[in-house]
């Protein structure tokens, strides 16, 4: 079946300009996960759906992060007024059911945010 | 943060040879999982191993976990050329938690 898919593949913006990036979820897999990964590092985490509904937004750098899941499928990750240390790749992940049943998570093939 | 930490940084190996990667973290764990990650793109999901495990096999990966020493071990028998990717392993807590990941190994298989 179809796995993660995520797009643009690639996005160029300007300081100060708001972009949004798409993830497409497995079909049925109720918890959906945003992370980012600069260069040489390993992914981070941003913020967890399980359903609709943020159950973590911990790792959201700052309020220009925004995320949100209407209807439990799809996800948009928003950021508002740009910077150049957003660059990085933004990767989205999701898994058939989380917490202490926490099962494999499956990654799409990431977003590349170039903010000049 | 990251928790965990995988070593070596890097590894460059002869086709054939086997590869091992290490992997240590600082909190208690419910899962540990090992991920492949080619030219920094999408992560392929490897081997997820329990914290009640302290062994698994899958093909030619064998995973063990320590969770005295808090570290767990990925091990790649007879390396080919395509082996060549950055290793991850990601650890998640009791709860609702999500991964948290090494900066990595760097492979390279050389043909």
């Amino acid at each position: 079946g179809a796995g993660v898919s995520q797009t643009p593949s690639n996005k160029v913006t300007e300081k100060g300009k708001y972009v949004e990036l798409r993830c497409d979820p497995i079909s049925g897999h109720t918890a959906l996960y945003w992370y980012r990964q600069s260069l040489g590092q390993g992914p981070e985490f941003l913020i967890y759906f399980q359903g609709t509904g943020a159950a973590d937004d911990s790792g959201l750098p700052n309020d220009r992060f925004f995320a949100v899941r209407p209807e439990g499928s799809v996800s948009t990750l928003k950021i508002q007024r740009t910077e150049r240390g957003d660059s990085a790749v933004y990767l989205c992940a999701s898994s058939l059911k989380s917490g202490r049943d926490q099962e494999t998570q499956y990654f799409g093939p990431g977003t590349r945010l170039l903010v000049l | 943060s990251q928790q965990g930490e995988e070593d070596p940084q890097a590894l460059s190996i002869q086709e054939g040879e086997n590869a091992t990667m290490n992997c240590s973290y600082k909190t208690s764990i419910n899962n540990l999982q090992w991920y492949r990650q080619n030219s920094g793109r999408g992560l392929v999901h490897l081997i997820l191993i329990r914290s009640n495990e302290r062994e698994k096999h899958s093909g030619r990966l064998r995973v063990t976990l320590d969770t005295s020493k808090k570290s767990s071990s990925l091990l790649i028998t007879a390396s080919r050329a395509a082996d060549t990717a950055s290793y991850f392993c990601a650890t998640d807590a009791w709860g609702n938690t999500p991964l948290v990941f090494g900066k990595g190994t760097r492979l390279s298989v050389i043909a």
